[in-house]
């Protein structure tokens, strides 16, 4: 399809490991956003990409959190010796426009990531 | 700081009923708000935006009001159907996107 896809959906790992998130924005998008949501709460806005590069980092929780953007399109968020407070649902959306602009942004269907 | 905050996080409305979820939001220079709906394990999405410069958009079956005096956003959703029940979230946009913690609509038939 033509929407934005995340891979994978679901993710168990082992607490201290490290793990990689993949999202593929719409084909021309030129903004993309990495959201964090834990159970029954809202977005938690983490990251946002215009191009390849990251204006605004201001969401990422730690150090133990990186995100990068190659070609202007695919997108990957690292977590680095992941914690138990790291699970949730990781959302990845896009849309045409800068992010200052408004604009509907596409979002996917999620990473599940649940750390034991 | 930014915020954005709904008044009732459980909604229970009879099929066939209009609904109205209610959100508020604290800047006032927010220029551009969304309604977002959100199914169980699925990624939200996009119902119906409005601008500042509008009080009042509506799609199918869906009207979004915009008070900006009180900053206040509203999303009516008319003849409700089971399809609807579903978590919804306001967000708006003041330089970056701020969304609300959601409220669950329940649709009894």
């Amino acid at each position: 399809g033509a929407g934005v896809s995340q891979s994978p959906s679901n993710k168990v790992t082992e607490k201290g490991k490290d793990v990689e998130l993949r999202c593929d924005p719409i084909s021309g998008h030129t903004a993309l956003y990495w959201y964090r949501q834990s159970l029954g709460q809202g977005l938690e806005f983490l990251i946002y990409f215009q191009g390849n590069s990251a204006p605004d980092k201001s969401g990422l929780p730690s150090d133990r959190f990186s995100a990068e953007r190659t070609g202007g399109s695919v997108s990957t968020l690292t977590i680095q010796r992941t914690q138990q407070e790291d699970s949730a649902v990781y959302l990845c959306a896009s849309s045409l426009g800068r992010q200052a602009l408004g604009g509907e942004q596409y979002f996917g269907p999620g990473t599940r990531l649940t750390v034991t | 700081g930014e915020s954005v905050g709904l008044h009732l996080p459980t909604l229970s409305v009879q099929e066939g009923d209009n609904s109205i979820i209610n959100c508020a939001y604290s800047n006032s220079a927010s220029d551009y708000f969304i309604w977002y709906k959100q199914e169980s394990g699925k990624g939200p999405q996009f119902i119906i935006d409005i601008r500042s410069n509008m009080d009042k958009r509506q799609g199918q079956r869906v009207t979004v009001l915009l008070n900006k005096t009180v900053k206040h956003l509203s999303l009516q959703i008319a003849a409700t159907q089971p399809g609807d029940s579903a978590v919804y979230f306001c967000a708006h946009n003041f330089n970056k996107f701020y969304f609300g913690s959601g409220t669950k609509l329940n649709v009894k038939p």
